[in-house]
């Protein structure tokens, strides 16, 4: 029973590139949920998606940051024109609800540099 | 904002209990109780949840408080694998997960 899985593991990009980071949940979980931590720092909750939907986008920067989870395929958190700034670790997390009782399943996170 | 208190740092010797305290005064009734712990290099991981009676699982034990203002995650034998940070988080309906700097756990050989 395979867990999140996150790629790529790690990401490098130039300023003013593009990043797109994939997460893939849990075989039944239709929740997905991104994170981000900064070098030092807790993680920050960005954005709470469900099939087709977001559902809660309170921590996502307003501009340059995306996210999207389609009908098929992974969940996806796109970044434009990266700066230095956006160098951090972003994990996912996927749940089968969205009930406060049951825990989220984290990957092992795509670790973002830019140069 | 993180709604719950957790000491920095801890140690504890290999194959001994630990017991590692949050205190969550301003819990509300549906709040529930959640640990994660995030090994270095590497994304969190569920460790327990509870809303007001203690739970055992694998891994550990989740002790409330009767008055829910406080609980103490509990690994029965540390050891060497468990050294991590240690996240315990309220959750209430419909929130995302709000990680503090939780508490960093070392454990001795």
């Amino acid at each position: 029973n395979a867990g999140v899985m996150q790629n790529p593991r790690h990401l490098v990009r130039r300023r003013g590139q593009e990043a797109r980071l994939r997460c893939s949940p849990m075989k039944g979980h239709s929740h997905v949920y991104w994170y981000r931590q900064l070098p030092e720092e807790g993680l920050k909750f960005m954005v709470y998606l469900q099939k087709e939907n977001i559902i809660d986008e309170s921590g996502m920067p307003k501009e340059r940051f995306s996210a999207e989870f389609p009908k098929e395929g992974p969940s996806i958190l796109r970044i434009q024109q990266v700066v230095r700034g956006d160098s951090a670790a972003y994990f996912c997390a996927s749940s089968p609800g969205q009930h406060s009782n049951q825990p989220q399943h984290f990957g092992d996170g795509t670790r973002l540099s830019i140069l | 904002d993180a709604k719950t208190t957790q000491p920095n740092s801890m140690e504890s010797n290999e194959e001994e209990p630990v017991h590692l305290p949050c205190n969550h005064s301003t819990i509300s009734g549906t709040d529930y109780i959640h640990w994660y712990r995030q090994l270095p290099s590497q994304g969190p991981e569920y460790v327990i949840h509870g809303l007001t009676s203690n739970v055992n699982n694998r891994m550990a034990s989740l002790a409330i408080a009767e008055d829910r203002k406080s609980s103490t995650l509990i690994l029965h034998r540390a050891t060497l694998r468990d050294a991590a940070v240690y996240y315990c988080i309220l959750r209430d309906v419909d929130t995302p997960l709000v990680f503090g700097k939780g508490t960093r756990l070392s454990v001795i050989a």
